[in-house]
């Protein structure tokens, strides 16, 4: 089935040490998104790709950045994880041109920062 | 800017008992409407999207939601609850030319008791 992939699906890592999480897609979107959700609340957009372009919220920090060396995959680095970092981390999909823009979404990677 | 409203942060209904989750959204042009689903510590599953066709929308899991212009509204209900629906309920609207953005209402937290 196609579907969108998190690993790991949980990351523990200390107080200011780099961390990676990774997200691949079988569905052959050109939209891959980043979200971060905290508990209770919603998912928040940290910053999506089109095809190639890089589209970053004007409120998300510095400390997080994103790869997307390819149509499949796309990384979400923190630099420096605080422990207010701590949260599930969604990555999504979508095919522009659809129309209406459903997003599908992979089971997400909950960080714990220690 | 779009924006929609989660009415009830949580709501709880007894087993078979009828499941409303309301959802109001505020916009000068058409949306395109969705409600998710998500369980703990998983992702968000589509349970239905509205896309400017037919105003019921039947969804997964016995879930049916009504897309009413004149109320803004699109609430979502089922006849009957089982405690397997226990869980939180986004609603998001999306529009035509924003690449692709959902926002998300704040979520209803479901409870289904005995």
């Amino acid at each position: 089935d196609a579907m969108v992939i998190q690993n790991p699906r949980y990351q523990v890592t200390q107080f200011g040490k780099p961390v990676t999480l990774s997200c691949s897609q079988t569905l052959n979107h050109n939209v891959m998104y980043w979200y971060q959700q905290k508990s209770s609340q919603a998912p928040k957009l940290l910053f999506h790709y089109y095809d190639k372009d890089f589209n970053n919220e004007a409120d998300t920090p510095d400390n997080f950045q994103s790869r997307r060396p390819n149509t499949s995959f796309c990384f979400l680095d923190i630099r420096s994880p605080g422990l207010g970092d701590a949260a599930m981390y969604l990555c999504a999909t979508s095919r522009v041109g659809m129309g209406y823009n459903e997003q599908f979404f992979g089971p997400g990677t909950r960080l714990t920062v220690l | 800017a779009q924006s929609v409203t989660q009415l009830g942060s949580h709501v709880s209904v007894s087993e078979g008992a009828l499941v409303l989750l309301r959802c109001n959204y505020s916009s000068s042009v058409p949306p395109y409407l969705f409600w998710y689903v998500q369980y703990p510590n998983q992702g968000l599953q589509l349970l239905l999207k509205y896309t400017s066709a037919a105003t019921l929308v039947k969804g997964i899991n016995g879930f049916e939601a009504e897309f009413k212009k004149s109320e803004t509204s699109f609430h979502l209900t089922k006849p009957s609850a089982h405690m397997s629906d226990a869980a939180e309920y986004f609603c998001a609207v999306s529009y035509t030319g924003t690449a692709s953005k959902l926002t998300f209402g704040t979520g209803t937290r479901l409870q289904v008791t005995l």
